[in-house]
């Protein structure tokens, strides 16, 4: 079956850029979503396509993905950016897969 | 405006039954992947079943679920269901139920979950 890993947590400074990998087998042949979520919220989708942001994101947030590794950049990090991010793949033979999940501090 | 609202969970004892219930407004939801996510208490989020936008024939489930789970939709109601039977302690978590246009486009939308508790 098919696993992504990221770091359980990132801490960042207000104002700096935090990133955040996600890593998996071959993970840039496949594409990466990248969800945040609030405590008691609902994740919301962040990242799609490996770098495209949907409607109403800030742009401070962006993605990348090669090789085996994706990342979610967020620039000039707000203290509101603080939340708890998973890394999403789908795979044939897994489906919907996501990464363990990072919990950002915002310090 | 897209609303996706779960209803049905609950507390269950080991071996019991529940049907969860995803009720859509906003779009017809037999034109999208539907999808069932949950979150046990503390942890990270986990994918557990998909029932393709065709006729509703193509479903895929993790190995935890499979043969204990059915997903399923009624499109004349709008509204997908999870039908979860033989269910563990492991099974209590907070059931989201969200929406995909294809496998790279991601889960857009999503539920705010239903809770559900299996203890004894």
């Amino acid at each position: 079956s098919y696993e992504l890993s990221q770091p359980p947590s990132v801490s960042v400074s207000p104002g700096q850029t935090a990133s955040i990998t996600c890593s998996g087998d071959k993970l840039g042949d496949k594409y990466v979503c990248w969800y945040q979520q609030k405590p008691g919220q609902s994740p919301v989708v962040v990242i799609y396509q490996d770098n495209k942001g949907p409607p109403g994101i800030p742009e401070r947030f962006s993605g990348s993905n090669s090789g085996n590794t994706a990342t979610l950049t967020i620039s000039g990090t707000q203290a509101t950016d603080e939340a708890d991010y998973y890394c999403q793949a789908w795979d044939r033979s897994t489906d919907v897969v996501f990464g363990g999940g990072t919990k950002l501090t915002v310090l | 405006e897209v609303q996706l609202v779960e209803s049905g969970g609950g507390l269950v004892q080991p071996g019991g039954s529940l049907r969860l219930s995803c009720a859509v407004s906003g779009f017809t939801i037999s034109t999208y992947w539907m999808h069932w996510v949950r979150q046990a208490p503390g942890k990270g989020l986990v994918w557990v079943s998909r029932i393709d936008g065709d006729d509703g024939t193509t479903t895929s489930y993790a190995d935890s679920v499979k043969g204990r789970f059915t997903i399923s939709r009624d499109n004349a109601k709008n509204t997908l269901y999870l039908d979860m039977s033989s269910l563990r302690a492991e099974d209590t978590a907070v059931y989201y139920c969200a929406r995909m246009r294809d496998s790279s486009t991601g889960l857009d939308y999503w539920g705010q979950g239903t809770l559900v508790t299996v203890s004894s």
